[in-house]
């Protein structure tokens, strides 16, 4: 049973563009959710999505950020004109239900902004 | 709005030393869970507990959920260098909502 995938790993983009970053959870897992980790910080909570679904983006902000999770297809987070602000690791965890079970992280993508 | 807080930030002992992290929340949890980020990974799931007074071992770790439900400690006994990394709790307020990580205690083990 394959973990949960991310890609891409490493993400480099100049201010002003578009950043794309694919989640596909764990087989049998409906439930996504998307953290921002900045260096020696913690995990910030940024969109908890179900299929077709978001369930809660109290984390994510207004501006610039919009997460999906499509009935076909990895769940995306679409950051549009990347600041240096947003240069962090964006990790994508999966659950097979709510968020009383534990959740499974995939390996991350790092995202530069230039 | 709630959170999560963590002590210490960040933890140096020696190989052979004990070790132990606290969770403290401003609400009452249903729920609290802690995970393990080794340097330049993810996290990754080592338990979740759920009832008053709760304590749970796995080899060298003991795990404790305070009898209010607002608290919460990691404890690892005579730690390896195989323990490196930063330890989160995570807690979660009733049965909707998304888990509130701490920003987690880093542990280094000296040889």
């Amino acid at each position: 049973n394959a973990g949960v995938m991310q890609n891409p790993r490493h993400l480099v983009r100049r201010r002003g563009q578009e950043a794309r970053l694919r989640c596909s959870p764990m087989k049998g897992h409906s439930h996504v959710y998307w953290y921002r980790q900045l260096p020696e910080e913690g995990l910030k909570f940024m969109v908890y999505l179900q299929k077709e679904n978001i369930i809660d983006e109290s984390g994510m902000p207004k501006e610039r950020f919009s997460a999906e999770f499509p009935k076909e297809g990895p769940s995306i987070l679409r950051i549009q004109q990347v600041v240096r602000g947003d240069s962090a690791a964006y990790f994508c965890a999966s659950s097979p239900g709510t968020s009383n079970y534990e959740q499974y992280f995939g390996p991350g993508t790092r995202l530069t902004v230039t | 709005g709630q959170q999560v807080m963590q002590i210490p930030q960040y933890q140096h002992v020696q190989e052979g030393e004990d070790f132990t992290t606290y969770c403290n929340s401003s609400t009452t949890l249903s729920n609290i869970q802690w995970y393990k980020q080794r340097p330049g990974g993810h996290p990754v799931f080592l338990i979740q507990l759920v009832k008053s007074g709760e304590v749970k071992k796995q080899k060298r770790l003991t795990f404790q959920f305070g009898e209010a439900k607002k608290n919460s400690s990691l404890h690892i006994t005579a730690t390896q260098t195989t323990d490196v990394g930063t330890y989160f709790c995570a807690g979660k307020r009733g049965s909707q909502g998304n888990l509130i990580f701490g920003k987690g205690t880093k542990l280094s083990v000296k040889p």
